[in-house]
């Protein structure tokens, strides 16, 4: 069965203080592994896709990385408005041409001025 | 450019009450539709997926059904609401595609079965 699991559930961080949020995930064969940022009351935005092993993508203070076990979303020197729950999801195999993506619990992420 | 919307924004329903949720999408056809729903603390889980007009799949078996009477609009639906209905419901799209695509997520409608 195809899993997600992120840690950690919450992290409190001071403005500037870098750190990296993990999501482990098992898949029968990974198509894509997904980030999103989610505002409280407010539907998930998208912030990446990565694909293979080795693959890293880039924006603004957030660098997302990926192994064939795991996924990191790193922030660097973070501000306030980077505040958000941080969603990791996997596809697993498609269903009748639809994407299923299954979702870990967020690792919800507060920075303090 | 496409847009999702999806209303209403807040529901409190008493239990037992009917539920009619509703998602369109613009800007793109023959679009995939999904109905996720999150509850506190845990994570998004699929409810219902549809790939075309007419066509509903489940995911999970619950009081809940869905409707796609046109290409762009899907509906969440119930004849009589549990208390354990009440979570945060969010619409969805993507492209149809055999790779993997991203979720466009509508902004979600928060459910309180009282």
């Amino acid at each position: 069965e195809d899993q997600v699991t992120q840690s950690p559930e919450a992290l409190r961080l001071q403005e500037g203080e870098s750190s990296s949020l993990n999501c482990s995930y098992t898949v029968s064969g990974l198509r894509g592994l997904f980030w999103y940022r989610q505002d409280p009351g407010k539907g998930p935005e998208f912030l990446f896709t990565l694909y293979s092993a080795g693959e890293e993508k880039e924006k603004e203070r957030l660098k997302a990385t990926l192994t064939k076990k795991e996924s990191f979303l790193h922030i660097t020197a973070p501000k306030p408005e980077d505040s958000a729950t941080y969603l990791c999801a996997v596809q697993a195999p498609l269903i009748q041409g639809a994407q299923k993506l299954v979702f870990g619990q967020g690792t919800r992420l507060t920075i303090n001025p | 450019s496409q847009t999702i919307h999806q209303w209403p924004a807040t529901l409190v329903q008493p239990v037992g009450s009917p539920l009619s949720l509703e998602c369109t999408v613009e800007g793109t056809s023959n679009p995939n539709l999904y109905w996720y729903r999150q509850a506190a603390g845990r994570g998004l889980q699929l409810l219902f997926y549809s790939v075309g007009i007419g066509q509903i799949s489940s995911e999970v078996p619950q009081n809940l059904s869905a409707s796609r009477p046109q290409d762009r609009q899907f509906i969440l639906s119930s004849k009589k609401l549990l208390l354990s209905d009440s979570g945060f419901y969010l619409c969805a799209w993507s492209v149809p595609s055999s790779g993997a695509k991203k979720l466009f997520f509508g902004s979600g409608t928060q459910l309180s079965v009282l």
